[in-house]
C-alpha cells in the first residue's frame, strides 16, 4: 500500500545534540510537510516543500531545518534541541495543486522526540 | 488568514448512538476545502471526510457525514452508530484552494465512545 513512513517512531536525544528525523513516501506526491504537535494540541506547520521549493513558516525557529534530496524523502534537522522541542513530529504529503483531491494531506505515523 | 474553531474540547457518546462535533471557520477565500481528521491515541492521523466549499451537497463517508452551512461558516461532523474504534481526537481543518497549501487546524475535540 502507498503510504507515508516515518523513522524512527521514537527518538531520544540530548539537550543540544543535533538530531535528524526522516520521512519517506511511496505516494509520489509533489508536496511534503513537517508539523510539530505538542501534547493535546493541534499540529503546527513548520515548513513544506513544493517539489524542490522550500517554504518556511514565518514563526519556525532557525533551529529547525529541512532537506528534500528527492521526491520520496524529506528530513527534519533540529540543530540544537531544547527541552521545548520535545514533541511529536508529523510528516504529511499532498499530491499537487489544483483541487481538493490534490491538496488533501496524508500523514505519517509521526516520530515522538524526547529531549533529555 | 483562516481560523478554525472547535468549541468542544471533549465529548463522549454511548456505543451505537449518534454524536455531532462542531466546527466553525473564518476565511476570506471564495474557494476553500474543509476536512475532518481523526487521530486515535498514539496512532496515525487519518482523513475522515472532505468537503469542497463550492459544493452545496454535504459530504458523506459511510457512518460519517457533515453539515456544511456556508453562510454560517459552520462545518459539523456527525458520526452515526458510534463504535469503540471511533474514540480519537478529531481535528477540523481548512485550506484555501490554489497556491496556499497551509492546512489550518482547530484545537481538536477528544471523543470517547463508551461501551
Amino acid at each position: 500500500d502507498a503510504m507515508v513512513i516515518q523513522n524512527p517512531r521514537y527518538q531520544v536525544t540530548q539537550f543540544g545534540k543535533p538530531v535528524t528525523l526522516s520521512c519517506s513516501q511511496t505516494l509520489n506526491h509533489n508536496v511534503m510537510y513537517w508539523y510539530q504537535q505538542k501534547s493535546s494540541q493541534a499540529p503546527k506547520l513548520l515548513f513544506h516543500y513544493y517539489d524542490k521549493d522550500f517554504n518556511n513558516e514565518a514563526d519556525t525557529p532557525d533551529n529547525f531545518q529541512s532537506r528534500r534530496p528527492n521526491t520520496s524523502f524529506c528530513f527534519l534537522d533540529i540543530r540544537s534541541p531544547g527541552l521545548g522541542d520535545a514533541a511529536m513530529y508529523l510528516c504529511a504529503t499532498s499530491r499537487d495543486r489544483g483541487g481538493p483531491e490534490y491538496e488533501t494531506q496524508y500523514f505519517g505515523p509521526g516520530t515522538r522526540l524526547l529531549v533529555l | 488568514a483562516q481560523t478554525v474553531t472547535q468549541s468542544q474540547p471533549e465529548m463522549s457518546v454511548q456505543e451505537a448512538e449518534t454524536v455531532t462535533l462542531s466546527c466553525t471557520y473564518d476565511t476570506s477565500e471564495n474557494n476553500y476545502y474543509l476536512f475532518w481528521y481523526k487521530q486515535p491515541p498514539s496512532r496515525q492521523m487519518i482523513l475522515v471526510i472532505r468537503q469542497e466549499a463550492y459544493k452545496q451537497q454535504n459530504a458523506t463517508e459511510n457512518r460519517f457525514s457533515v453539515n456544511f452551512q456556508k453562510a454560517a461558516k459552520s462545518f459539523s461532523l456527525k458520526i452515526s452508530d458510534s463504535q469503540l474504534g471511533d474514540t480519537a481526537m478529531y481535528f477540523c481543518a481548512s485550506t484555501s484552494g490554489g497556491s496556499n497549501y497551509k492546512l489550518t487546524f482547530g484545537k481538536g475535540t477528544l471523543l470517547t465512545v463508551n461501551p
